[in-house]
């Protein structure tokens, strides 16, 4: 089956503490992309990457790290995470220039 | 700066009423337009979407959406709800590539 998926589904850490959230694809894309959903703001861009090793940020990317180092992975990683890093993260995936398939999502409280 | 506009937070309808939500988008060029839905839970699935061609749009779960260039609009229809719509339900514009710019959402209520 298609299929994005993220790990974990949910995530309590404290200040400070590294964590990193896993995303793979089976679906060979090139282009993957993490988003954060906060109420009010709908979802914004935090990373992107259109293949291996090559990133870029999107629009709210202070205080996260991504990597690419195969096609099918991509992970976030927050070095020193801070409570306004709460949220609730997407990954998603796609070929290029065509429709993103979304992952179900990581609920992160950072205390 | 590519930009999406849901004013409404929240809609509250009675099942088996008509339902449309708002969306207004703000690009420079021809827009590609996006629904989503967001089960509580879930990730986001995408309902329906507009590239070119025909301004009504007909997706899946019996939604569809009309994209008006002179109002910078792409609202959401059904013509029945259905108690398992009760999600929230994104506006996107494509910005390019693969981006999405998304709006802050609208989440629907539905009362029996």
């Amino acid at each position: 089956e298609a299929q994005v998926t993220q790990n974990p589904r949910y995530l309590i850490t404290v200040t400070g503490k590294k964590l990193t959230v896993t995303c793979s694809q089976n679906m060979n894309h090139e282009y993957m992309s993490w988003y954060r959903q906060d109420p009010g703001l709908g979802l914004r861009q935090i990373y992107y990457s259109m293949n291996v090793e090559v990133t870029d940020k999107g629009d709210v990317p202070e205080g996260y790290k991504v990597s690419r180092k195969e096609k099918r992975n991509f992970p976030l990683i927050l070095e020193s995470p801070s409570p306004n890093q709460t949220s609730l993260y997407f990954c998603a995936s796609a070929r290029l220039n065509e429709k993103l398939f979304f992952g179900s999502g990581t609920q992160l409280s950072v205390l | 700066a590519q930009s999406v506009t849901q004013p409404d937070i929240h809609i509250t309808v009675s099942e088996g009423a008509s339902l449309e939500l708002r969306c207004n988008y703000s690009y420079g060029a021809t827009p590609y337009l996006f629904w989503y839905v967001q089960s509580p839970g879930q990730g986001l699935q995408l309902l329906l979407k507009y590239f070119s061609g025909d301004t009504l749009v007909q997706g899946i779960k019996g939604f569809e959406a009309e994209f008006k260039r002179s109002q910078s609009s792409f609202n959401l229809r059904k013509p029945s709800v259905h108690w398992s719509d009760a999600a929230e339900y994104f506006c996107a514009v494509g910005a390019g590539g693969n981006k999405l710019v998304f709006g802050a959402g609208t989440i629907l209520r539905v009362k029996s």
